[in-house]
C-alpha cells in the first residue's frame, strides 16, 4: 500500500495569514503515461462529509475559493491557504488515487490563532 | 444534481447483521465506481472498497477484505455495505462516495451524508 503522511498534525494561523500544510507519499504518484500526479486534497468540517478541494495535485475544484492552492509533484505535495478565513477551520486530508487501495493521510487540523 | 443519499443511523448489538445503503441520483450510476469510506470516532478516513455497478466488480482494501460485503442494485441505483456479524470495533461513520472520471478510479467528487453505525451491547 502507498502510505501517506501529513505535517504538521495541527497548525494555528491568524485570520488573513497564510496556512501551509504538507503531504508525502511513500512512492511517486505520477503516472508516466500521462505525467499527472494522482493526488487530491479534501476539507472536512465537524459533522460534515469531506469536500473535494484540489485534484491532480493542483487543479482546484469548481467553486473552491482561489485562496486554496495545491502544488508539488512525485512524492511531496503542499496545500496552501493564502489568507485564512474563519470558515477554513477544518481538518485537511490528502489522498492518493495512483493505485488501490486508495489511501489518505492522517490529516492536518487547522485552527485560528 | 448529483446526489448520494445514505440510509439512517443504526444502533446494533455485537453479532447482529446489518446492511446500509447509498442511493444515487443525477448521474449514470452504472458508469462510475462507488466507494465506501470508514471514519472511526475522532479518526481519519479509510477506503474500504469499491464497486462498479455495471457488472458488480468489487475491489476491497486488504484491511476490510472478508469483513464486509459491498454490493449494488443497478435497477434502483443503490449501493450497499453489509456486515454479517458486527463487532464493537465497527462503530464508525460510513460514507459512500463517487470516484470521479469514468472509467478510472480517481478522486472523490461527491459524497453521501454519512451513516453512523453504533455497535454496543
Amino acid at each position: 500500500d502507498i502510505v501517506m503522511t501529513q505535517s504538521p498534525d495541527s497548525l494555528a494561523v491568524s485570520l488573513g495569514e497564510r496556512a501551509t500544510m504538507n503531504c508525502k507519499s511513500s512512492q511517486s504518484v505520477v503516472y508516466s503515461s500521462d505525467n499527472k500526479n494522482y493526488l487530491a486534497w479534501y476539507q472536512q468540517k465537524p459533522g460534515q462529509p469531506p469536500k473535494l478541494l484540489v485534484y491532480w495535485a493542483s487543479t482546484r475544484e469548481s467553486g473552491v475559493p482561489d485562496r486554496f492552492s495545491g502544488s508539488g509533484s512525485g512524492t511531496d505535495f503542499t496545500l496552501t491557504i493564502s489568507s485564512l478565513q474563519a470558515e477554513d477551520v477544518a481538518v485537511y486530508y490528502c489522498q492518493q488515487y495512483y493505485r488501490t487501495p486508495i489511501t489518505f493521510g492522517p490529516g492536518t487540523k487547522v485552527d485560528i490563532k | 444534481e448529483v446526489q448520494l443519499v445514505q440510509s439512517g443511523a443504526e444502533v446494533k448489538k455485537p453479532g447482529e447483521s446489518l446492511r446500509i445503503s447509498c442511493k444515487a441520483s443525477g448521474f449514470s450510476f452504472t458508469t462510475y465506481w462507488i466507494a465506501w469510506v470508514r471514519q472511526m470516532p475522532g479518526e481519519g478516513l479509510e477506503w474500504m472498497g469499491i464497486i462498479y455497478p455495471t457488472d458488480s466488480e468489487t475491489r476491497y482494501s486488504p484491511s476490510f477484505q472478508g469483513q464486509v460485503t459491498i454490493s449494488a442494485d443497478k435497477s434502483i441505483s443503490t449501493a450497499y455495505l453489509q456486515w454479517s456479524s458486527l463487532k464493537a470495533a465497527d462503530t464508525a461513520m460510513y460514507y459512500c462516495a463517487r470516484h470521479a472520471g469514468p472509467p478510472g478510479i480517481y478522486y472523490f467528487d461527491y459524497w453521501g451524508q454519512g451513516a453512523l453505525v453504533t455497535v454496543s451491547s
